[in-house]
């Protein structure tokens, strides 16, 4: 089946640190990729949608200034956490689709700040 | 109102049962549904896709419902190793490819 590849898989790093989470599409291209955000027993929360080539579309209240998302191919997407805080501890998990087909999801990522 | 609803559970049932769990979605124009399966901090993982004619995978069968807006999964004969988060998932097609997640409706099999 379709292989999405996130890393890394868990991150520690002190208050004001930029971190950056890979998501690859390790055996079809992606036309499109999604990052959710899962806090601790809450569904996924989509954060935004990217599709290759073009500027990503965030969702309502999150902000795309801190979350900065690249999608410079059709197998890579990045997300960079901006200047981390503790409240942006969680659990971030990237998808991947290749046209109407369903998503797969990567392993996660949990990102603790402390 | 939400765009899929799912019953959050929990679901205690003892093995060899069989469970069914359904989700409603709001926007008539949905094309696209699909059931996954999320282990406790783990990602989602794709159980099933939904098709309008039902499918079956085994002891799992899916069913859509377009004139009532609901899906629903069908367990048959649940093992231990069914215990999970099932996560009902809808995209509809005129949003492009926004997808919607029900919160999950939680399963625990009991020996």
């Amino acid at each position: 089946g379709a292989v999405v590849s996130q890393h890394p898989s868990w991150v520690i790093c002190k208050s004001g640190t930029s971190v950056k989470i890979e998501c690859r599409s390790l055996d079809f291209q992606a036309t499109t990729m999604f990052w959710y955000r899962q806090f601790p027993k809450q569904s996924l929360m989509l954060m935004a949608t990217s599709n290759e080539g073009s500027k990503a579309t965030y969702e309502q209240g999150v902000e795309k200034d801190k979350f900065l998302i690249n999608h410079a191919s059709l197998t890579l997407s990045t997300l960079t956490v901006t200047s981390a805080h503790p409240e942006d501890s969680s659990f971030y998990i990237c998808s991947a689709r290749r046209g109407y087909q369903p998503q797969h999801f990567g392993d996660g990522t949990r990102l603790s700040i402390l | 109102r939400k765009e899929v609803e799912q019953d959050p559970g929990p679901f205690n049932v003892p093995e060899g049962a069989t469970v069914a769990f359904n989700c409603t979605y709001s926007n008539s124009a949905s094309q696209s549904f699909f059931w996954y399966r999320q282990d406790c901090r783990k990602e989602p993982k794709l159980l099933m896709s939904v098709y309008s004619s039902g499918n079956e995978d085994g002891r799992f069968t899916a069913q859509l419902n377009r004139a009532s807006q609901y899906i629903s999964l069908l367990i048959r004969d649940s093992k231990l190793s069914d215990s999970a988060t099932y996560l009902c998932v809808v995209n509809p097609r005129d949003t492009g490819n926004q997808f919607y997640f029900g919160t999950g409706t939680s399963l625990t099999v009991i020996p």
